[in-house]
């Protein structure tokens, strides 16, 4: 299978502060690229769509602009949570895949705790 | 009715059995199908997808899909404990390209 790798595997920051995730496909160009968000013990939900070169579609009830998501290229997806709060707190996983209606493979996730 | 629907389990099976996992979707577009397993507090890994009517086999799993059912299953030959895990069925939408997920399978391995 094809690797997605996510950076960072966890991340501890402060409330009122940004973090920054990173989705990379390291061996293949992914045109397109989801962001999930998880809590415990329940299914993954879609956060947004990047497709690369264009703008993320946010699935409803997302806030664009606190979850920013940048695909400037065919490798690298990443998201940013601004202002995070103790609310933000979940683990965050990406997928990847090379087109429409093909396999999409998940980065290692990461988790986000907001103190 | 869920888009893509799943038993939450658990489903216990002994060691040496064949687990059998379900799931059904309601997009009758829809045109592919995987399957994902996830260890707890990890993230998903994909095992089988599968795109035509049938069985699909690749070692100890096969992926069955019947499009005028609506219905995809994995089955697991010769469970291992290792096999304890959350399986997840995903349909891609044939309107929006997304994947759609169901809530998983907790799968028990019995040694």
């Amino acid at each position: 299978g094809a690797v997605v790798s996510q950076h960072p595997s966890w991340v501890i920051c402060k409330s009122g502060t940004s973090v920054k995730i990173e989705c990379r496909s390291l061996d293949f160009q992914a045109t397109t690229m989801f962001w999930y968000r998880q809590f415990p013990k329940q299914s993954l939900m879609l956060m947004a769509t990047s497709n690369e070169g264009s703008k993320a579609t946010y699935e409803q009830g997302v806030e664009k602009d606190k979850f920013l998501i940048n695909h400037a290229s065919l490798t690298l997806s990443t998201l940013t949570v601004t202002s995070a709060h103790p609310e933000d707190s979940s683990f965050y996983i990406c997928s990847a895949s090379r087109g429409q209606n093909t396999e999409a493979f998940f980065g290692q996730g990461t988790r986000l705790t907001v103190v | 009715q869920k888009e893509v629907e799943q038993n939450s389990g658990p489903l216990s099976v002994p060691e040496g059995a064949i687990a059998s996992l379900n799931c059904t979707y309601s997009d009758r577009g829809s045109q592919s199908f995987f399957w994902y397993r996830q260890y707890s507090g990890k993230s998903p890994e994909l095992i089988m997808s599968i795109y035509s009517n049938g069985d699909k086999e690749d070692g100890r799993f096969t992926a069955q899909l019947n499009k005028a059912s609506q219905y995809v299953s994995l089955l697991i030959r010769d469970s291992q404990p290792s096999d304890s895990a959350t399986y997840l069925c995903a349909v891609v939408n044939s309107g929006t390209y997304k994947y759609i997920f169901g809530t998983g399978t907790r799968l028990k391995v019995l040694a």
